[in-house]
């Protein structure tokens, strides 16, 4: 069974940091691109950013909103992702979600089929 | 920044086929994906590339795509469809991702 569980989430105060994990299993980790998306209370979905898998290089994307603050990561090894996020603002405030997307041998995403259950991320003084 | 604008709300009659419209200057070019979200619970992909239906979704569930016009169509409604509705997809460079506002589904 394909689990991804979100951990790290909390209260934070606006300026400081926090790091979220991503623990998967039930499928080859390594083989699969790692996306964060959030949604704020009350609000849509906003994509974060994502690593691709090592097969497409491992590198990062991320939306502007966040570029430069937020940095995603992976260890293939312990089938976790990673979200670092510094310079906290309060309009960080949102559940986190990781999701998983694999690219198709033509090179297409097939949409994220697995989300975990999210956590709460609270930027407050 | 790229957008994708979705209307906010969509209601119909249970049975009746509900579409949903999502724009986006470069969805000739990218595909797009549907999600439905209820409330309290993660996402979950109802359509992927366009027109793609996951294993587990509903027939009724079917997705098109016409210019910069993406549709996502349900067929039969009932009254578990009831939930939001969110559109993604890339930009033109294909780097960068983004949802629609999302589209609230009501089922009269």
């Amino acid at each position: 069974e394909v689990q991804l569980v979100e951990s790290g989430g909390g209260l934070v105060q606006p300026g400081r940091s926090l790091r979220l994990s991503c623990t998967a299993s039930g499928f080859t980790f390594g083989d699969y691109a790692m996306s964060w998306v959030r949604q704020a209370p009350g609000k849509g979905l906003e994509w974060v950013g994502f690593i691709r898998s090592k097969a497409y290089g491992g590198t990062t994307e991320y939306a502007a909103s966040v570029k430069g603050r937020f940095t995603i990561s992976r260890d293939d090894s312990k089938s976790i992702a990673y979200l670092q996020m510094n310079s906290l603002k309060t309009e960080d405030t949102a559940v986190y979600y990781c999701t998983r997307d694999y690219y198709d041998s033509s090179g297409y995403s097939l949409g994220y089929d697995y989300w975990g259950q999210g956590t709460l991320v609270t930027v407050s003084s | 920044s790229y957008e994708l604008t979705q209307p906010p709300s969509v209601s119909v009659s249970p049975g009746q086929t509900a579409r949903i419209t999502c724009s986006g200057d470069a969805l000739p070019k990218q595909y797009a994906y549907w999600y439905q979200q209820k409330p309290g619970q993660a996402p979950v992909l109802v359509i992927y590339k366009d027109s793609e239906r996951p294993s587990g979704i509903p027939e009724r569930f079917s997705g098109s795509s016409s210019g910069t016009t993406v549709t996502l169509t349900i067929s039969g409604v009932q009254a578990e469809d009831e939930a939001d509705y969110y559109c993604q997809s890339a930009d033109s460079s294909g780097t960068s991702w983004v949802f629609g506002g999302g589209t609230k589904l009501t089922v009269l």
